[in-house]
């Protein structure tokens, strides 16, 4: 168990429809990042929060937002749904020491399939 | 993001051989360069990680060299084991200062 927990497990939906992933970082982490893994892309980073405040996007779909809450966790909203969004999506969460990165800790992912 | 390359895609190797894999990053700012493994089902989880003021480090079995000037970074895994076999990702912060770019991934394969 990496500390970062990451509901549901897997995900079946239909084109059009609309879904939310949760993710809870490791305890003490501020920031949650959210990754699209595909096959033919690999890791692709989406978005970044920051103890509330989203810090960078990356290449996230105008259909795709995500959130922070005050006790941290996250939610990434993926609506109007397409067969391509079909992916693993993987929350990982860290603690940015001043310009200092270091390693995320990646949650165990929602298999999503959009049928 | 900025591009991180990563090669091979798949690696096969003898139990007890060394395995290579080598990335390159365009962005000359990026600073922090860690390696990643995932196993099947599984998360990708952090297993060795470089900082640009280092050019090489290493925990027991494998290391990492950087170097800043051609942009390029390696892993290396001595003695492999079967239960190395996993998909590597090699990764570089980016200029937004903590996401971090990945490379599409090694599929090594360690056979007995």
């Amino acid at each position: 168990d990496s500390g970062v927990t990451q509901t549901p497990k897997h995900l079946i939906t239909a084109t059009g429809q609309r879904v939310t992933l949760r993710c809870s970082p490791r305890s003490g982490d501020l920031s949650v990042y959210w990754y699209q893994q595909s096959l033919d892309q690999g890791l692709q980073f989406l978005i970044q929060y920051y103890n509330g405040e989203e810090r960078a996007k990356g290449n996230i779909l105008e259909r795709f937002s995500a959130q922070q809450f005050p006790d941290l966790h996250s939610e990434l909203n993926l609506s109007s749904l397409e067969l391509g969004d079909s992916a693993l999506y993987f929350c990982a969460s860290s603690q940015p020491i001043t310009d200092i990165n270091y390693g995320y800790t990646f949650g165990s992912g929602t298999r999503l399939t959009v049928v | 993001g900025e591009n991180v390359e990563q090669h091979p895609s798949t690696l096969s190797v003898q139990e007890g051989d060394s395995a290579v894999i080598k990335c390159t990053y365009s962005d000359s700012a990026s600073n922090y360069f860690p390696w990643y493994k995932q196993e099947l089902g599984k998360g990708p989880q952090l297993i060795i990680d470089i900082r640009s003021n280092v050019g090489e480090k290493k925990d027991q079995r494998i290391a990492v060299t950087l170097n800043k000037t051609a942009k390029h970074f390696s892993l290396h895994i001595t003695e492999t084991q079967p239960e190395d076999s996993a998909v590597y990702f090699c990764a570089a912060n980016s200029n937004s200062g903590y996401a971090l770019n990945f490379g599409k991934g090694t599929s090594l394969l360690v056979t007995p």
